[in-house]
């Protein structure tokens, strides 16, 4: 069974600090690795993308990294922000299917 | 704007009937799928499609029922059968291959 695990579930900091979001996966024959944002009552949004093939990826105040080997997926955000208070979910591909974590939970705090 | 459009945006139910919900999608791509999440739970896959009059059942079909008539639209009839109905519905698409995964704004389905 293909299984997802962010941690923490929930989240808390103050405005301007780093943080770095976990995500682990059971699958190493993944194809990509996606981020995602979710609002309250909305869906999700992409953030970042990685293939199989790459080790980070960077939008902005966000990066993504990836080790296949050890089923590890990291979210860096820096210098946080009140708007960035949202859940935070990864998601891994395989074949037809993409198989979900239950999130994280971050709040920023002013 | 390409996009995903889910719609209504809430939808309530009574006991016994079945509901419809609507996905439309205009990025041309091949695959659409149907999500379900709960408080504190990922998202569960209901049915996917990779191609039009072909769709497959995910780990929790049952009490639904999905057509693929056109590329651009994949509808999800909730069935009297689902007993729990209530939660909220995401659809996404993707192309084939090694590609992301879009999603529209979701449906909130409440029994009353």
């Amino acid at each position: 069974k293909q299984e997802v695990t962010q941690i923490p579930a929930a989240l808390s900091v103050p405005e301007g600090e780093n943080l770095v979001l976990n995500c682990s996966f059971t699958d190493s024959a993944i194809y990509n690795l996606q981020w995602f944002r979710q609002d309250p009552g909305k869906g999700l949004t992409s953030l970042l993308l990685i293939q199989s093939s790459q080790r980070e990826q960077t939008s902005g105040r966000l990066n993504a990294s990836l080790d296949k080997s050890s089923g590890r997926s990291t979210l860096y955000i820096a210098a946080s922000q009140p708007g960035d208070s949202a859940t935070y979910l990864c998601a891994f591909r395989t074949g037809n299917q993409f198989y979900f974590g239950t999130g994280t939970s971050l709040t920023v705090i002013p | 704007d390409g996009g995903i459009t889910q719609s209504p945006k809430y939808l309530f139910r009574k006991e016994g009937q079945n509901v419809t919900l609507s996905c439309e999608q205009n990025l041309n791509h091949d695959a659409m799928y149907w999500y379900r999440q709960d408080p504190g739970q990922g998202l569960r896959l209901i049915y996917y499609s990779q191609i039009v009059n072909d769709f497959q059942k995910g780990d929790i079909a049952e009490g639904y029922s999905v057509s693929r008539e056109k590329k651009e639209s994949f509808p999800l009839t909730v069935t009297s059968a689902q007993k729990n109905p209530t939660a909220f519905y995401l659809c996404a698409s993707s192309y084939q291959g090694v590609t992301e995964a879009f999603f529209g704004q979701g449906t909130r389905l409440t029994v009353v």
